[in-house]
């Protein structure tokens, strides 16, 4: 079945630490990739998304993603968080054509002043 | 442009009570869906629409009923409420590029 791992649960970081976030997804054919945020009490927001083209992908907020195609993933990353970023990240997959995104568990990121 | 509204934001519900979740979006999209969100669990996709007459079940459709009569409108009905609803349902909708969340609605079954 398709599918969308995250692998961090939680993650807590000081100000300044950098962040890398884990997601696979198990589908072989083509893939539109997505990274969502929730900050407490909030609905979700679109941070990035890749379609096709370059594999590095850089969104809203000084965040980024890879997609590395051999390793099914798109992991994202932010060199430098800061406690505005303590919030909730949601890694998502459109596959086989559909226009419904498979998600990911979510990440709760906490980042200590 | 509202994007998508949702209605109530708060709701308490006695077991067995019915009730209905609305869900509303001036974007034209003909995707739409709903989610619920409970701690550790992420988001479950409850029901989804193709399109206006058109719905279809996703991963937790059991305790739920939706219709898409309209482009705008996608309301969630429970049926008999139970305490296992108790979350937080999220409605959205799609075109290729996107999904657009509405605020939520926090839903307690006593």
């Amino acid at each position: 079945a398709q599918s969308v791992s995250q692998h961090n649960h939680h993650v807590i970081l000081s100000e300044a630490a950098s962040l890398e976030l884990g997601c696979n997804y198990s589908y072989g054919g083509t893939v539109n990739l997505f990274w969502y945020v929730q900050y407490p009490g909030q609905h979700l927001q679109l941070l990035l998304k890749y379609f096709s083209g370059d594999p590095l992908v850089k969104g809203i907020k000084g965040f980024e993603a890879e997609f590395i195609k051999s390793k099914f993933s798109f992991n994202l990353r932010k060199p430098s968080v800061q406690w505005s970023d303590t919030a909730e990240y949601f890694c998502a997959a459109l596959m086989g054509g559909s226009y419904i995104p498979t998600f990911g568990r979510g990440t709760s990121l906490i980042v200590h002043p | 442009n509202a994007g998508v509204t949702q209605t109530p934001k708060f709701q308490v519900l006695k077991t067995g009570q019915s009730m209905t979740l609305q869900c509303a979006q001036d974007m034209n999209h003909e995707y739409m869906s709903w989610y619920r969100q409970d701690p550790g669990m992420g988001l479950r996709l409850i029901h989804y629409s193709v399109g206006a007459g058109i719905t279809d079940q996703g991963e937790v459709p059991n305790g739920y009923n939706v219709s898409r009569s309209t482009t705008e409108d996608f309301p969630l009905r429970l049926l008999s409420a139970a305490p296992s609803q108790t979350s937080v349902y999220f409605c959205a909708s799609s075109d290729v590029n996107e999904q657009f969340f509405g605020p939520g609605t926090r839903l307690t079954v006593l």
